[in-house]
C-alpha cells in the first residue's frame, strides 16, 4: 500500500494567516493526488484533485501543487469556515489510501 | 442535485454481518463507480472499496476476504456487506461517488455503527 504522510498533524493560525500542509507519498504517484476538508460531524469534502485543480465551488484561497512524492495544499488567507481537519488521498493504486489528516485550529 | 444518504442497523454484534444501503437520488446510479470509506478514531479515513453496476470491483485487500458490495439499479441504492465483525469495524461509514480523476467528489452524511454485543 502507498503511504501518506501528511505534515504538521496540528497546526495553529489566525485568520488572514497563510497556511501551507504538507502530504508525502512512500512512492511517486504523479499527480493522482486529491485534497479534503472535513468538519466536525460532517462528510469530507473535495477540494482539489489531479495535484492542482480546484473542484467546481471551492474558493480560490485554496491552491494545491506539486507531483511525484510530495504535495501541498495552501490556503492563501484563512477565514474561519477554514477551520477544519485536511486530508490528502492518492488516487495512483489499489488500495486508495489517506493521510492521517492535519487539524487547522484557532490560535 | 445529487445526494447520497446511508442507511442500516447502528448496532451489530460481534460475529455478525453489517449491512449498510446507500440511496442516490437526483441522478442515476449507472455507469458510475460508488465507493465506501470508513473512519475510525484508531484509522483515520479507510477505503473500503468501490463498485459499479457492471459488476466491476475494487475492494481493499485488507478486508476483501470479508466485504461484498452489490447495487439494485431499479432502486437507485448500493449496498455493503462486512462479514464476521469485531469491535475493529466500529465507525462512521461513508457512501461516495467516484468522479473524474478517480476523486470522491460527493459524499453522504455518513453512518455510525458500533460493534458490541
Amino acid at each position: 500500500d502507498i503511504q501518506l504522510t501528511q505534515s504538521p498533524a496540528f497546526l495553529s493560525a489566525s485568520v488572514g494567516d497563510r497556511v501551507t500542509i504538507t502530504c508525502r507519498a512512500s512512492q511517486g504517484i504523479t499527480t493522482y493526488s486529491a485534497w479534503y476538508q472535513q468538519k466536525p460531524g460532517k462528510a469530507p469534502k473535495l477540494l482539489i484533485y489531479a495535484a492542482s485543480t480546484l473542484q467546481s465551488g471551492v474558493p480560490s484561497r485554496f491552491s494545491g501543487s506539486g507531483s511525484g512524492t510530495e504535495f501541498t495544499l495552501t490556503i492563501s488567507s484563512l477565514q474561519p469556515e477554514d477551520f477544519a481537519t485536511y486530508f490528502c488521498q492518492q488516487l495512483y493504486s489499489y488500495p486508495r489510501t489517506f493521510g492521517q489528516g492535519t487539524k487547522v485550529e484557532m490560535k | 442535485q445529487v445526494q447520497l444518504r446511508e442507511s442500516g442497523p447502528g448496532l451489530v454484534k460481534p460475529s455478525e454481518t453489517l449491512s449498510l444501503t446507500c440511496t442516490v437520488s437526483g441522478g442515476s446510479i449507472s455507469s458510475v463507480y460508488w465507493s465506501w470509506i470508513r473512519q475510525s478514531a484508531g484509522k483515520g479515513l479507510e477505503w473500503i472499496g468501490r463498485f459499479r453496476s457492471s459488476g466491476s470491483a475494487n475492494y481493499n485487500p485488507s478486508l476483501q476476504s470479508r466485504v461484498t458490495m452489490s447495487m439494485d439499479t431499479s432502486k437507485n441504492q448500493f449496498f455493503l456487506k462486512v462479514t464476521s465483525v469485531t469491535a475493529a469495524d466500529t465507525a462512521v461509514y461513508y457512501c461516495a461517488r467516484e468522479g473524474q480523476w478517480l476523486v470522491l467528489d460527493l459524499w453522504g452524511q455518513g453512518a455510525l455503527v458500533t460493534v458490541s454485543s
